[in-house]
């Protein structure tokens, strides 16, 4: 089992909808990340929370919204997505965001399809 | 000129056969160095760290030469299980840490 929980694993949304990605992980990782993976491709960064502040928004459109509410929990709230946007989200977190050498642990993904 | 990559694959060996995978950075600021797994609609996970003194893990050899700026994964005794999406990976601080993946090279291994 992962160490790095996402909810919810499958998503579908309307262009009008609001809905939140949720990632949890109680391994006392300082770091989280959102990156959102499309298929046949890798993972593309999209923001990096370092102790609970963003430090990193990879220029990514304003409907998604990065929260980070405590050291275990990490939001990406959705809103007025596009079809395009159809991904796998994926959370991780790593000790630091500084280069630590340990790597990251991956959540299993939320597959987000925007109808 | 992309920041990682890769060897493209796809790579089909038999079971049994040994398989190496190369991978180039472009920055020499480029800080630690990993191969990740990834199985088809599944999370990347963590395989290897890359040290510069090279690192073994049972049947998986990892090695950075950074002079060259170049990372390598070498798999002997291939298995029908290690069929994946081998991804390198490096990071580097450019005034904000980032991680850089690279696009992955796929290993069918057949029995």
């Amino acid at each position: 089992d992962t160490e790095v929980t996402q909810t919810p694993k499958h998503l579908v949304m309307g262009m009008t909808n609001k809905k939140s990605l949720k990632c949890e992980q109680h391994m006392g990782h300082r770091a989280m990340y959102w990156y959102k993976q499309k298929a046949k491709k890798p993972p593309e960064l999209m923001f990096v929370y370092s102790y609970e502040k963003l430090s990193i928004n990879e220029s990514v459109p304003s409907r998604f919204s990065p929260e980070c509410p405590n050291s275990s929990l990490l939001n990406l709230h959705l809103h007025a997505l596009q079809p395009e946007d159809s991904a796998l989200y994926l959370c991780a977190s790593s000790q630091d965001s500084q280069g630590s050498g340990y790597g990251y642990t991956f959540g299993s993904g939320t597959r987000l399809t925007v109808v | 000129r992309k920041e990682v990559e890769q060897d493209p694959g796809p790579f089909n060996v038999p079971e049994g056969a040994t398989v190496a995978f190369n991978c180039t950075y472009s920055n020499s600021a480029s800080q630690s160095f990993f191969w990740y797994r990834q199985d088809c609609r599944k999370e990347p996970k963590l395989l290897m760290s890359v040290y510069s003194s090279g690192n073994e893990d049972g049947r998986f050899t990892a090695q950075l030469n950074r002079a060259s700026q170049y990372i390598s994964l070498l798999i002997r005794d291939s298995k029908l299980s290690d069929s994946a999406t081998y991804l390198c990976v490096v990071s580097l601080n450019t005034g904000g840490f980032k991680t850089i993946f690279g696009a992955g090279t796929r290993l069918f291994v057949k029995a």
